[in-house]
C-alpha cells in the first residue's frame, strides 16, 4: 500500500511566477491536509479538503494561495505570484473517512523562491 | 495567548537509556495528542495517539502519558539506540470534527552509541 505521494520533491521559482503542488493521499483516504514548515518552525496548518469541498481553510494566506481537491486526480496546493517568504517545505497529510483521527503525512515539497 | 511548548534544546543520551520528551501545553483543550517522529528532509512519520481521557499509552519501546491537568504530555524511549535520534513532534488535535492539527515546534534526540 503505497504512502502518500508528494512531487515535486524540490521546486525552485523565482519570484513572481507560480508554484504548483501535487499530493496523492493513500489508497481509501478521502481527507487532505497541507501542512508548511519554515526553517527551525514547527509544521503549520494551512488546508484541510475532501473530495471537491474545502472543509477548512483557516490556516491559508488570503492572497495567492489556493488548494484543491478534484473528485479525479491528486490534490493542488497553488501558490501564485511567489516570494522569498513562501520558501519553506509544504507537506500533504491524509486519513480516512472514519474510524481514526491520525494524518499520514508524505515526504514533503521543498520550495525555494529565488 | 495559546503555546506549545517542547523542550528547544537537543536531548543527548547514552545508548541504552531512556529517553524522555516533554509536550506543554497552554489555553488549548485538546480532544487527543499525537506524538510524530521527522527525520532530516522527510515527512513526519506518526508514532503515538492519546486522547484526553486517557492516562497512558504503549507501544513497543514507546510509551506516552497526558495529564490534561497539568496539560502536558511526556512522551518515553525505553532502551533507547542510535537509531531513535530524530526530531520528535507532539501535535494537538482539539476535536474530532476540526481535524486541523497543532504542533510544537519539536524536540531533537541524539542517542549516543
Amino acid at each position: 500500500n503505497a504512502g502518500v505521494m508528494q512531487n515535486p520533491r524540490h521546486l525552485v521559482r523565482r519570484r513572481g511566477q507560480e508554484a504548483r503542488l501535487r499530493c496523492s493521499p493513500m489508497k481509501g483516504h478521502s481527507h487532505v491536509y497541507w501542512y508548511r514548515q519554515l526553517p527551525e518552525e514547527g509544521l503549520k496548518f494551512m488546508v484541510y479538503l475532501q473530495k471537491e469541498n474545502i472543509i477548512d481553510e483557516s490556516g491559508m494566506p488570503k492572497e495567492r494561495f489556493s488548494a484543491e481537491f478534484p473528485k479525479e486526480g491528486p490534490s493542488i496546493l497553488r501558490i501564485q505570484q511567489v516570494v522569498r517568504g513562501d520558501s519553506a517545505a509544504y507537506f500533504c497529510a491524509s486519513s480516512p473517512p472514519t474510524g481514526t483521527d491520525t494524518q499520514y503525512f508524505g515526504p514533503g515539497t521543498r520550495l525555494t523562491v529565488l | 495567548s495559546q503555546k506549545i511548548e517542547q523542550n528547544s534544546e537537543a536531548l543527548n543520551i547514552q545508548e541504552g537509556k531512556t529517553a524522555t520528551l516533554t509536550c506543554n501545553y497552554t489555553n488549548y483543550s485538546p480532544a487527543y495528542l499525537q506524538w510524530y517522529r521527522q527525520d532530516p528532509g522527510r515527512g513526519p512519520v506518526f508514532l503515538l495517539l492519546i486522547r484526553e481521557n486517557e492516562k497512558e499509552k504503549r507501544k513497543e519501546r514507546l510509551k506516552v502519558t497526558f495529564d490534561t491537568t497539568l496539560k502536558q504530555s511526556l512522551f518515553h524511549i525505553t532502551a533507547s539506540q542510535p537509531a531513535d535520534s530524530a526530531t520528535y513532534l507532539c501535535a494537538l488535535g482539539m476535536d474530532t470534527g476540526r481535524r486541523a492539527l497543532t504542533f510544537g515546534s519539536g524536540t531533537r534526540l541524539q542517542v549516543q552509541p
